[in-house]
Order: structure tokens, then sequence, then C-alpha cells
């Protein structure tokens, strides 16, 4: 069982829609991803919360709105995608330091949601 | 040049054989590496952080190579379990960034 719960685990939503991911850890880290990965590709980051603060946006388009409500939650709100956004969409954790430390800020990684935009 | 560049593959071995992968990363002020196992339709899960001295878990033995700027992931009497897609990651560098990067991802296919 992942330590990094992700909610749904499927979703199918129109391009009208709006629905929310979410994303649980109780493992104290106060660093959280959003990553989306489409087929036979690597992760790709779109958001770093750091202390509950977004740190990091890779250029994201707004029809993904992260939000980081407390320490252990992590939520994507989703409005008007595309087809093109259809992806898996994963949480990571892990611990916010510089990562001087070999071995130091292991991502954790939830089960993921897969999302389709019809 | 991509900041972390692996093999694709697939590497397509029998039961039993040795495998090697390397990957290659482009930012010398690198500080954690890492080698994910990534089953299809599922999440990575870290098979193994790599370590300068080098580190070894069963079958799976990992490098780094600072000099050289590579790390690499050896697994001895494949499995057909052992079967995946194998991602790199790295993280830190100038000013401590603790964003990782992933590889682009290596995959292995054990066959009987």
């Amino acid at each position: 069982d992942t330590e990094v719960t992700q909610t749904p685990k499927h979703l199918v939503m129109g391009m009208t829609n709006k629905k929310s991911l979410k994303c649980e850890q109780h493992m104290g880290h106060r660093a959280m991803y959003w990553y989306k990965q489409k087929a036979k590709k690597p992760p790709e980051l779109m958001f770093v919360y750091s202390y509950e603060k977004l740190s990091i946006n890779e250029s994201v388009p707004s029809r993904f709105s992260p939000e980081c409500p407390n320490s252990s939650l992590l939520n994507l709100h989703l409005h008007a995608l595309q087809p093109e956004d259809s992806a898996l969409y994963l949480c990571a954790s892990s611990r916010p330091t510089g990562g001087k430390t070999e071995g130091a800020n292991v991502l954790t990684f939830g089960a993921g949601s897969r999302l389709t935009v019809l | 040049r991509k900041e972390v560049e692996q093999d694709p593959g697939p590497f397509n071995v029998p039961e039993g054989a040795t495998v090697a992968f390397n990957c290659t990363y482009s930012n010398s002020a690198s500080q954690s590496f890492f080698w994910y196992r990534q089953d299809c339709r599922k999440e990575p899960k870290l098979l193994m952080s790599v370590y300068s001295s080098g580190n070894e878990d069963g079958r799976f033995t990992a490098q780094l190579n600072r000099a050289s700027q590579y790390i690499s992931l050896l697994i001895r009497d494949s499995k057909l379990s052992d079967s995946a897609t194998y991602l790199c990651v790295v993280k830190g560098g100038t000013g401590g960034s603790y964003i990782p990067t992933f590889g682009r991802g290596t995959s292995l296919i054990v066959h009987p």
C-alpha cells in the first residue's frame, strides 16, 4: 500500500466539467508535487509546494489550478480541459531539504489518478 | 543536451541473465541520485538510492561515477518479475534545488 493516497483512481470528464484530484500523505513531508505522465513517457513536473506555498509552476496552463490546504493535502482543480490533457496524474511528496545528504529527498508517489477528457 | 539521459531500450534478456543500465546527467552539481521502477500503468516506486561508494541490495547494484557524470544499475540473475521500466532520477544542483529530474526510462523485458 502506498503512503500517498490519491483519489479518484479514474476520472472521465467532459471539456466543460469542473473536477478535482485529491492527494493526501501523513509522512510529515513538507514538499508535495503534481506530475503528469503520458504513455511511454517519464513523469513531467507540473507544480511543487514547499511548506504549503507554491514554489514551482512549470508553465502549466491555467485550466489546472493547484491548492494546498494544509501540510497533508494537495488538490488539483481541473476546468475546461482538453482531450490532450488525458494522462495519469501523479502526486508525490518528499522532505524539502536541499538534498545535500546522499539519498535524501526520496520521492514517494501515489498510485495516480487516470484522467480521460472526452 | 537533455539533463538526464537514458537508453530507452527495450532490453530483452532471458531469465537468469545479468543486465546493466546507464544514465548520464549534465549538471555536475547534482547531489542525489535514485533508481525508480515503474510497472505498466502503475506509479514509480523507489528501487534504490545511489551512493558515491556504490551500494547493493540483493540482486541489484547501483554505482555513481561523478567524474564521468553517470550512474548505473546492475541486475543479476534476472527474474520475469523484473520486467518494468527503470527510471533514473537526479536531484540537487546549484542553489541546492530539490527538484527531481527524470530520465525517460529504460524498458526491461525478461523472458523465459
